[in-house]
């Protein structure tokens, strides 16, 4: 089936740093995701990509829909604590998930 | 907007309890999906169902049924728990099968 690999597993960064994570597949997506996940919540969406080549801000969130449709990254610029959780990519069709990127913010 | 609702929160069932997790959303989404998260671990499909009156298995189904019962609610249901589905489950859902989906606080279920 669909299996996602997203990496590194976990980060552990200084405030003020910017993070780079990302998502590869084995298939072809047809949109791909970005969510944080706080401890004890559900997921919540940060960006949504819908095009191959297409690059979405959110703030300090950067996404981009790899060209091929078999990968995907996110980037988070200038730190602060409260980014602190597990960052997960997530390709559609039938919502398959990476494993999760955990990160550390020291002040 | 309440967007997805799960209910119960958190339960504790026997081994070889039977109960059913509820799932309801209130944005008029055809797609919904039941996932369990295991500590430490990403999100793992268990059932998902593109539109009202269809269900379809995920990547861990076994020892799991679902119920589309109307385009709101979609139910899990564990006739015979284990151990093994000691995790967090939560719900989710999407206006259609390629676009963003929106989730439910999860439901902690322990299997003693």
């Amino acid at each position: 089936g669909q299996q996602l690999n997203q990496s590194p597993q976990s980060m552990f960064i200084q405030e003020g740093e910017d993070v780079s994570m990302n998502c590869t597949s084995s298939s072809i997506f047809n949109t791909w995701l970005w969510y944080k996940q706080d401890p004890g919540e559900g997921p919540v969406l940060l960006i949504a990509l819908y095009k191959a080549g297409e690059l979405t801000s959110n703030g300090r969130l950067t996404a981009q829909f790899g060209i091929t449709r078999k990968d995907s990254f996110l980037n988070i610029s200038a730190s602060i604590p409260s980014d602190v959780g597990i960052y997960f990519c997530a390709g559609q069709l039938h919502m398959r998930f990476g494993a999760g990127t955990r990160l550390t913010v020291k002040p | 907007n309440a967007g997805v609702t799960q209910t119960p929160k958190f339960q504790v069932l026997k081994t070889g309890q039977s109960m059913t997790l509820q799932c309801a959303q209130d944005m008029n989404h055809n797609s919904m999906y039941w996932y369990r998260q295991d500590p430490g671990m990403g999100l793992r499909l268990i059932y998902y169902s593109a539109s009202e009156g269809t269900t379809d298995k995920g990547e861990v189904p076994n020892g799991y049924n679902v119920s589309r019962l109307n385009k709101r609610e979609f139910s899990l249901r564990l006739e015979s728990a284990a151990p093994s589905q000691t995790s967090v489950y939560f719900c989710a859902s999407s206006k259609t099968g390629i676009t963003e989906a929106f989730f439910g606080q999860g439901t902690r279920l322990t299997v003693v």
